[in-house]
């Protein structure tokens, strides 16, 4: 099983729709959570940072659900340029005690379309 | 604007042949990543380098593959010799103290033939 487990889609929406993303991750001893995007061909960059709490950040809205170890990403009003594969990662806790060792899910691309 | 470099951006070799990539962190960061990207495996961590010092390289091809950092603006990844499934694209990423941000260079697309 991997650590980090995402639909690969595509989702295919039209614009103007809402498209939520699921992810879970199987170490519960992760500590932080993150969203990062990937556009065709270019490096992943971050997203947003995921909080117990929930947070929102415009038109993304990102939850945390520790006990059932789940992430999710909501994006409304979805843009063309929303189209892109998107990373949900995980930061594990490294026997070496690297604060910033990440875990990246495969990735669930999504295709926004007029 | 700060950024990651990477270089080759792209290089096409035939199966036995050293390849050597190089990353330039952001000036100031102390922590430096190599990660693989496939189709089929996604964003694997390689190694990763903190104050210069190896942490991390459980991910890498102990036979084939080296990472060092001979200095803080430089980190480099060997492969030798390589082989046709090492065919993929490299990133290099860093961050800083205490930061959980990574940022990435923009990849080496490597084929190996």
């Amino acid at each position: 099983r991997k650590e980090v487990e995402q639909d690969p889609g595509p989702f295919n929406v039209p614009e103007g729709a809402t498209v939520a993303f699921n992810c879970t991750y199987s170490n519960s001893a992760s500590q932080s959570f993150f969203w990062y995007r990937q556009d065709c061909r270019k490096e992943p960059k971050l997203l947003m940072s995921v909080y117990s709490s929930g947070n929102e950040d415009g038109r993304f809205t990102a939850q945390l659900n520790r006990a059932s170890q789940y992430i999710s990403l909501l994006i409304r009003d979805s843009k063309l340029s929303d189209s892109a594969t998107y990373l949900c990662v995980v930061n594990r806790a490294g026997l070496t005690g690297g604060g910033n060792k990440l875990t990246f899910g495969t990735g669930t691309q999504l295709k926004v379309e007029l | 604007d700060a950024r990651v470099t990477q270089t080759p951006r792209h290089k096409v070799t035939e199966m036995g042949q050293e390849v050597t990539m190089r990353c330039q962190p952001i000036l100031g960061h102390n922590t430096v990543f190599w990660y693989r990207q496939t189709m089929m495996q996604g964003l694997e961590l390689l190694a990763y380098f903190r104050n210069r010092a190896p942490l991390d390289d459980s991910g890498m091809p102990k036979d084939r593959f080296s990472a060092e950092m001979p200095d803080a603006t430089l980190a480099t990844l060997k492969i030798q010799p390589s082989e046709p499934r090492d065919s993929a694209v490299y990133f290099c990423a860093s961050g800083g103290r205490g930061v959980n941000e990574q940022f990435f260079g923009p990849g080496t697309r490597l084929t190996v033939l």
